[in-house]
């Protein structure tokens, strides 16, 4: 079942703006990550903000987690062209090694116009 | 290259036969897992494996197995191909679940016709 949802399903930018991605989940989580896919490859883990964690930043990534909303947002700053991806938002309900693996959103294609 | 290596990259298969994607990493991670991504759907966990000799069902195991008789090799055996299995699938690893992120395979596009 599908727990995270990623608002919006696209978004198209201008290079050097920034770009902001929101996900909403239904359920008790340990952890939240970020995740992006090229067109026609495999994911690439961004970030992982844990539970009793608000915001984090990563270079020009910031995330932030509201538990109490179960909600989280991703922004990109000074986008640039090779930013243009998919992004996901994965939850993780696994504490101390659990086994339940990570429930995806459907994503945002992110484009970023030159 | 340190990572996850899934093979074949691409497949095509008929209706009925059987085959092995398969998926190796070298990194030591005791878990490992395996999803399929259809569109508009985000990704599904099929199976998972938390260690050597143990595997266990995901949210969408029908028509599929697994063993994982080393820690490196999780491989996915379809058993009798249908087009409703037509997917991109990925395998991915984690040192620990729930304290850090997956390493994802390429991924191997399948078609069932």
């Amino acid at each position: 079942s599908q727990q995270g949802e990623e608002d919006p399903q696209a978004l198209s930018i201008q290079e050097g703006e920034n770009a902001t991605m929101n996900c909403s989940y239904k359920t008790s989580i340990n952890n939240l990550q970020w995740y992006r896919q090229n067109s026609g490859r495999g994911l690439v883990h961004l970030i992982l903000i844990r539970s009793n964690e608000r915001e984090k930043h990563s270079g020009r990534l910031r995330v932030t987690l509201d538990t109490s909303k179960k909600s989280s947002s991703l922004l990109i700053t000074a986008s640039r062209a090779a930013d243009t991806a998919s992004y996901f938002c994965a939850t993780d309900a696994n504490s101390g090694g659990g086994a339940d693996g990570l429930t995806f959103g459907k994503g945002t294609h992110l484009i970023i116009q030159p | 290259n340190a990572g996850v290596t899934q093979t074949p990259k691409f497949q095509v298969l008929k209706t009925g036969q059987s085959m092995t994607l398969q998926c190796a990493q070298d990194m030591n991670h005791e878990y490992m897992s395996w999803y399929r991504q259809d569109p508009g759907m985000g990704l599904r966990l099929i199976h998972y494996s938390v260690g050597a000799g143990i595997t266990d069902q995901g949210e969408v195991p029908n028509g599929y197995n697994v063993s994982r008789s080393t820690t490196e090799d999780f491989p996915l055996r379809l058993l009798s191909a249908a087009p409703s299995q037509t997917s991109v699938y990925f395998c991915a690893s984690s040192y620990r679940t729930g304290y850090y992120g997956y390493t994802f395979g390429s991924g191997t596009r399948l078609t069932v016709v």
